[in-house]
């Protein structure tokens, strides 16, 4: 079955800990993005990549890094600058750059120890 | 001002009703608009997309979009309860690469 398929589905971080979430999509799409939720609120845009080895920051991007060495993976890293970052985090994909409908996995709930 | 403001909910209406969700934004270069559907603890999956001025049907859902005044809709004919969910407006400017997303209107349907 094609999909996108994010791990773990929960995740728990130590003080000063950098943790990495992970993303797959099998759809062949080019657009993948990282939007992070807080309860009850919308999703704010962390990074995004159009293609492989590319990507741009989102609107909240300071805490966090991304690569982009597969067209198929696009994992999210949440360094210990992030001081915050208990949040709901989604991976999407869109098919083309210019295309945003977007498909999302299923998303790892972050919480701090 | 937020970019994409959608009416605070929550919003309940009887099984059988039409509900209604209503959506701002306020960059006029924008040019595709979604509805996503989100239950609680789940992502959002896409229920509707709109790109020209006007509405579109699909099935009980209707999106309508009204550029001049920059405002579009969700309407829900028929609600059941199993439409009870948080809806997200999404906004998408192409020329930027990426959507702008509204806080959501949480709808709750009573049998």
């Amino acid at each position: 079955d094609g999909g996108i398929t994010q791990s773990p589905k929960y995740l728990f971080r130590k003080e000063g800990q950098n943790v990495t979430l992970s993303c797959e999509q099998n759809l062949n799409h080019d657009a993948m993005y990282w939007y992070r939720q807080d309860p009850g609120q919308g999703l704010r845009l962390i990074y995004y990549s159009q293609i492989v080895n590319d990507f741009q920051k989102g609107d909240i991007a300071e805490g966090y890094s991304v690569s982009r060495e597969k067209k198929e993976s696009f994992p999210l890293t949440v360094t210990s600058a992030q001081k915050n970052p208990t949040a709901f985090y989604l991976c999407a994909s869109s098919p083309r750059v210019t295309n945003e409908k977007l498909f999302f996995g299923s998303g790892t709930q972050l919480s701090v120890l | 001002q937020k970019e994409v403001e959608q009416n605070s909910g929550p919003l309940s209406v009887p099984e059988g009703a039409i509900a209604s969700l209503n959506c701002t934004y306020s960059d006029r270069g924008s040019q595709s608009f979604f509805w996503y559907r989100q239950y609680s603890g789940k992502s959002p999956e896409l229920i509707m997309f709109i790109y020209s001025n006007g509405d579109k049907e699909d099935g009980r859902f209707t999106a309508q979009l009204n550029k001049a005044s920059q405002y579009v809709s969700l309407l829900i004919r028929d609600s059941q309860p199993s439409d009870s969910a948080t809806y997200l407006c999404a906004v998408t400017n192409t020329n930027a690469g990426k959507s702008t997303f509204g806080d959501g209107t949480t709808l709750t349907v009573k049998p």
